[in-house]
């Protein structure tokens, strides 16, 4: 079966400060990966994929996330976090390995401190 | 090129009645799913349609049904409505739902009373 898990439901950094969120996962195939974020009242939006292509995946508004197999993580990350960053973000894996049907992770809450 | 549209934006039931929920896909995206997002569950696959067939499912009873037509706007219909069922119901479509990048409607808000 396949999982993700976030560590952290809540975040806070200062704006200018590095974001890092942190996901795990858990699958038999090799995964398909993704990040989301959810600003309020809106639907999610996506932030990046993994599907076995370069380790390293750039996503919108400068995020980026390192896919590392040793340590089953898909962490993302941002050097200067902005105000407009708050919001939730959200891992998660494709069922089978396909993105048609995804499981999600519980969410990280990002606060950004002015 | 129009997003995903989800109507209605917010609904108010009370337990017993059914609801039908509506999504119309990003033009030439064949593939919808729907996704229910509550604070103790998080998010959680529904289901998906791809061309008017129900092709995953997740784990949901079976008062959670749906239909595809053949433009590809979807239904969701959630019959015998439980106090459980309030949650944020968000539908997505791809191309063709594999290897694809989902976009993800507004979402229809669920009250339940």
């Amino acid at each position: 079966a396949q999982s993700v898990t976030q560590l952290g439901s809540h975040v806070s950094v200062s704006e200018g400060a590095l974001v890092l969120l942190r996901c795990n996962y858990s699958s038999s195939v090799p995964p398909y990966l993704f990040w989301y974020v959810q600003y309020p009242n809106q639907g999610l939006q996506l932030l990046l994929k993994y599907t076995s292509a370069a380790t390293l995946v750039k996503g919108i508004n400068g995020f980026e996330a390192e896919f590392k197999k040793s340590e089953t993580s898909f962490h993302l990350t941002k050097p200067s976090a902005h105000m407009s960053d708050a919001a939730e973000y959200f891992c998660a894996v494709g069922r089978g390995g396909a993105t048609n049907k995804l499981i999600f992770g519980t969410g990280t809450l990002l606060a950004v401190q002015p | 090129k129009a997003g995903v549209t989800q109507t209605p934006r917010y609904l108010i039931k009370t337990r017993g009645q059914q609801v039908t929920l509506s999504c119309s896909p990003i033009s030439g995206h064949r593939s919808v799913s729907w996704y229910q997002q509550t604070p103790g569950q998080g998010l959680q696959f529904l289901f998906e349609y791809f061309s008017e067939t129900q092709r995953n499912k997740g784990n949901f009873p079976g008062r959670f049904s749906g239909r595809q037509f053949s433009n590809s706007r979807s239904e969701m219909n959630v019959s015998t409505l439980e106090l459980g069922d309030s949650a944020l119901y968000l539908c997505a479509s791809s191309t063709s739902g594999t290897d694809e990048k989902l976009f993800f409607g507004s979402g229809t808000q669920l009250s339940v009373l």
